[in-house]
């Protein structure tokens, strides 16, 4: 079966710090993966979306970049963090018709 | 643009009560998702609608799909506790013209009060 690994779970940075976000899925090949951000007072955004290594997607413009170095690798980084880039960042793969849903990482910026 | 719009956004409810949450969305899609999520977690797929007159059930929950309308709706049966979350709805991207992922409603909160 599928599973979607997220790291770290929680993280807490101060504003201007850089950001690495890892997300991995195990049991399947090619997936199509995304990043979502779920932050207070603007819901669930989809942030970036990838078809395969080294093609990603920028939904919305913003202080985030994200990377797929190998098929089912998914990174999401920042330079330097703003407020605003606090939320829960969730992992997604779809396989056909369904998106499934990693645990997430909650980050906090300070 | 896609919209997807959810309503009510806030539910409080009884034990034993039936209830229906709605989702109207702004272009054509056939394809419409339902998740729910408990507070601090990740969201978990309930159902997956993939043509008009969809309709489907597990347990208390049942979720039914109408393109032309472009409505969608979810349905609780005999509220039970358990079923406290939020609910999302979400829309194929690619029905508003992006290329890829979801575009999900506000949410419904629901709480199911003994």
């Amino acid at each position: 079966s599928q599973t979607i690994h997220q790291w770290p779970a929680t993280l807490v940075q101060p504003v201007g710090s850089p950001l690495s976000l890892e997300c991995t899925v195990e049991g399947t090949s090619n997936p199509n993966l995304y990043w979502y951000r779920q932050a207070a007072g603007r819901g669930l955004q989809l942030l970036f979306y990838s078809v395969g290594i080294g093609q990603i997607s920028s939904e919305v413009p913003q202080n985030l970049s994200a990377s797929r170095p190998q098929d089912r690798q998914f990174i999401l980084s920042s330079k330097k963090l703003l407020l605003s880039d606090s939320g829960f960042y969730l992992c997604a793969w779809s396989v056909a018709k369904t998106q499934y849903f990693g645990p997430g990482t909650r980050l906090l910026v300070l | 643009e896609l919209k997807v719009e959810q309503n009510p956004l806030f539910l409080s409810m009884q034990e034993g009560k039936n209830y229906t949450i709605y989702c109207n969305y702004s272009t054509t899609s056939d394809r419409l998702y339902w998740y729910r999520q408990d507070p601090g977690k990740s969201l978990e797929s309930l159902f997956v609608l993939l043509s008009n007159g969809a309709v489907k059930q597990e347990g208390r929950l049942m979720a039914s799909l109408d393109t032309k309308a472009r409505l969608s709706t979810l349905h609780i049966t005999a509220a039970v506790h358990d079923l406290s979350a939020t609910y999302f709805c979400a829309v194929d991207h690619r029905s508003g013209g992006g290329a890829d992922g979801l575009t999900f409603g506000k949410g419904t909160h629901l709480i199911i009060q003994p």
